[in-house]
């Protein structure tokens, strides 16, 4: 069964740069589908951020393009995102997902503060 | 970018009886390989979404057959033929045949 699992960093200073990995286990990144990553600020919806697929195909939400990089480890079964320049706005749980068939991860906490 | 609307944004349900949640697409979800790829999730109190349905009207393995979706195109609906306690939290549908992918902005079940 497939599984996949955030790890993050602590708290954030604003202006610092979020670093956050995803491992997949259960299932090899180089079968096949997207992943990619999706936040939710306290009490709020879901929002995109990015998503990658095994060959390095990569799109990312044009509202934080200018600050986002996706990238992709086939060797060790996961992938990674960088968010530059983060503020408060940045604080919310971080999930990793598979894509067009869902599976999604346990999610990690970010919170952004001075 | 695909607008997903979801309704309704609440629905209080009694115990044992059905709720059914609609979620319309601004565009089309038919992808150009035929498929058509609307999930949906439950997000229970303080967990992580958990997907229950992917293309349209596929279960999850460990999804009860109390859950069910159906529709086509740009209309779906998600049914709850009999709601249980378990079952309170926020239902999103989610579209991932375009990229951004989007999502609806989630229906809320209560119990009455």
């Amino acid at each position: 069964q497939v599984q996949l699992q955030e790890s993050g960093p602590g708290p954030l200073n604003p202006s610092e740069t979020l670093s956050l990995t995803c491992a997949v286990s259960g299932y090899s990144i180089n079968n096949g589908y997207y992943w990619g990553w999706i936040r939710q600020s306290p009490g709020k919806g879901l929002e995109w951020i990015a998503s990658i697929n095994y060959r390095g195909s990569t799109s990312y939400s044009p509202s934080l393009k200018s600050r986002v990089t996706i990238s992709v480890d086939t060797s060790k079964n996961q992938f990674s995102l960088n968010l530059s320049s983060v503020t408060a706005a940045d604080t919310a749980m971080y999930y990793c997902a598979r894509h067009p068939l869902p599976q999604w991860g346990q999610g990690t906490m970010v919170t952004v503060s001075s | 970018d695909i607008v997903m609307t979801q309704t309704p944004l609440s629905s209080p349900v009694t115990v044992g009886q059905p709720a059914s949640i609609s979620c319309r697409s601004s565009q089309s979800l038919v992808h150009s390989d035929g498929n058509t790829y609307l999930s949906w999730l439950q997000q229970r109190p303080g967990q992580p979404p958990r997907p229950l349905i992917y293309k349209i009207s596929n279960r999850f393995s460990g999804v009860p057959d109390r859950f069910s979706g159906s529709g086509a195109g740009t209309d779906f609906t998600l049914k709850i033929s009999r709601v249980e306690a378990e079952d309170v939290g926020v239902y999103y549908c989610m579209q991932a045949t375009q990229f951004p992918l989007t999502f609806g902005g989630g229906t809320k079940v209560e119990i009455k």
